[in-house]
């Protein structure tokens, strides 16, 4: 069964800029956590989505979005990029919903804000 | 505000010993927790879990116990492996709310 997939792995942009982050989750599993790893902050998590609906959303300010397909694949949206973006931006899936169910990570995408 | 507490940014421990990770949590209402370990480069990987309902939880060389008097859980390596050096994260589960994770300790373990 093929692991959760993140698009692209590394990615470089400037400030005021927008990018959007893919990521497909493993076949079959029906909800796709976004998470924010930074240097001294560990897994700042940023949305849920199931089933094409948000469930949860974390602190972040709204240029940060993101969306949910009917295949599960999701996507996220930064627009107006800020030096302090730069991050590793991270994945998850699960069967139903986060929590108690085992997330599977994909390898991350590396956002570079310059 | 941090309701998942990881104090010990790193640690460092002989291969063959036990390594002793902690992670506090300041929310009562918290029934399930998670440990997760990151290698550079790579996504977290579940590793084990409690409920809150249970005291202690053992995988192979991998043991967590939870205190939940003391708001306290912990993970036990025994016998650590240089394999085992990674970033591991300690989460914890609220039904309906999200995963909250810890800011992560970096375990060494020496040859």
């Amino acid at each position: 069964k093929a692991g959760v997939t993140q698009t692209p792995r590394y990615l470089i942009k400037t400030r005021g800029q927008q990018v959007t982050l893919s990521c497909s989750p493993i076949s079959g599993h029906r909800s796709v956590s976004w998470y924010q790893q930074t240097p001294g902050q560990g897994l700042q998590f940023l949305f849920e989505y199931f089933s094409e609906t948000q469930r949860n959303k974390g602190n972040f300010p709204g240029r940060f979005s993101g969306r949910q397909f009917s295949n599960s694949r999701s996507e996220m949206n930064v627009s107006t990029l800020e030096l302090g973006d730069s991050a590793l931006y991270l994945c998850a899936s699960s069967l139903v919903t986060s929590g108690n169910n085992e997330q599977f990570f994909g390898p991350g995408t590396r956002l570079t804000v310059l | 505000d941090q309701q998942v507490k990881q104090n010990s940014p790193s640690l460092s421990v002989q291969e063959g010993r036990i390594s002793i990770l902690n992670c506090d949590y300041t929310n009562s209402m918290f029934d399930y927790f998670l440990w997760y370990k990151k290698y550079p480069a790579e996504g977290p990987t579940f590793l084990i879990s409690i409920s809150s309902i249970k005291d202690k939880n053992e995988d192979g060389r991998f043991t967590v116990f939870l205190n939940k008097s003391a708001k306290h859980l912990s993970l036990h390596i025994v016998p650590s492996q240089p394999g085992d050096s990674a970033v591991y994260f300690c989460a914890a589960f609220r039904s309906n709310y999200k995963l909250t994770f810890g800011k992560g300790t970096l375990l060494t373990v020496n040859p």
